[in-house]
């Protein structure tokens, strides 16, 4: 398995621009997690799926920010408008049942300018 | 105060020293994670407990769920295990119980 591939590695994009960062779980997990990390916050988990449904989206910053999966092999997070403070390395990481280890793709590095 | 404290927050070793990651917390909790992160890189997970003691390979964790605290040993420390380790917890209350909290990371640092 080529593992959870997260796209694109980097996105540069300017200020009010709409952006979509997309990751593709391992086949046959069913829970897939979005995670943000910052220098000054660290790691915070935005917001997670179950067999593709949303269970807690309370990390969720607001409203700019939305997720979606329609199915089991593929998410989306969304953030429109993008502002500075959204610059970050966004992380998807999936699991098998949450009660094995959780396998993480390599990052979105995101800077809005 | 932060649920999930590490420490230390850096540390700096020569290359064959054993090395002792801390991690305590506050809440209840069903499962503890140890991440690696090099610098740049994605995240790996290490290992994931509930209760008493894991190994693979040079590192190996350990939790005590009655003191709140769990520690990540390497045994033989190698330049290449330089990177910023993070413990994460899985909290036992009520809600959303598959929400990973983390602590802040310690950065290691293996001289040659």
């Amino acid at each position: 398995d080529a593992g959870v591939i997260q796209s694109p590695r980097h996105e540069v994009t300017e200020m009010g621009q709409e952006v979509t960062l997309r990751c593709k779980p391992i086949s046959g997990h069913d829970y897939l997690f979005w995670y943000r990390q910052t220098m000054m916050r660290g790691l915070e988990l935005l917001i997670y799926f179950n067999n593709n449904v949303p269970i807690d989206d309370s990390g969720m910053p607001e409203d700019r920010f939305s997720a979606k999966m329609p199915n089991a092999s593929f998410s989306t997070l969304k953030i429109q408008p993008s502002e500075p403070r959204d610059s970050a390395v966004y992380f998807c990481a999936s699991s098998f049942f949450a009660t094995y280890g959780y396998t993480f793709g390599s990052g979105t590095r995101l800077t809005v300018v | 105060k932060n649920e999930v404290e590490q420490s230390p927050q850096n540390l700096t070793a020569q290359e064959g020293e054993f090395i002792t990651i801390n991690c305590s917390y506050s809440v209840g909790i069903s499962a503890l994670h140890w991440l690696q992160q090099h610098p740049g890189g994605g995240i790996v997970s290490l290992f994931m407990l509930s209760s008493g003691k894991k190994k693979h390979g040079r590192l190996i964790a350990t939790i005590n769920i009655q003191e709140k605290h769990s520690s990540l040993h390497i045994t033989a420390s190698h330049p290449r295990d330089s990177a910023v380790y993070i413990c994460a917890v899985r909290s036992n209350s009520g809600g959303s119980n598959y929400k990973l909290t983390f602590g802040k990371g310690t950065l290691l640092t293996v001289n040659p």
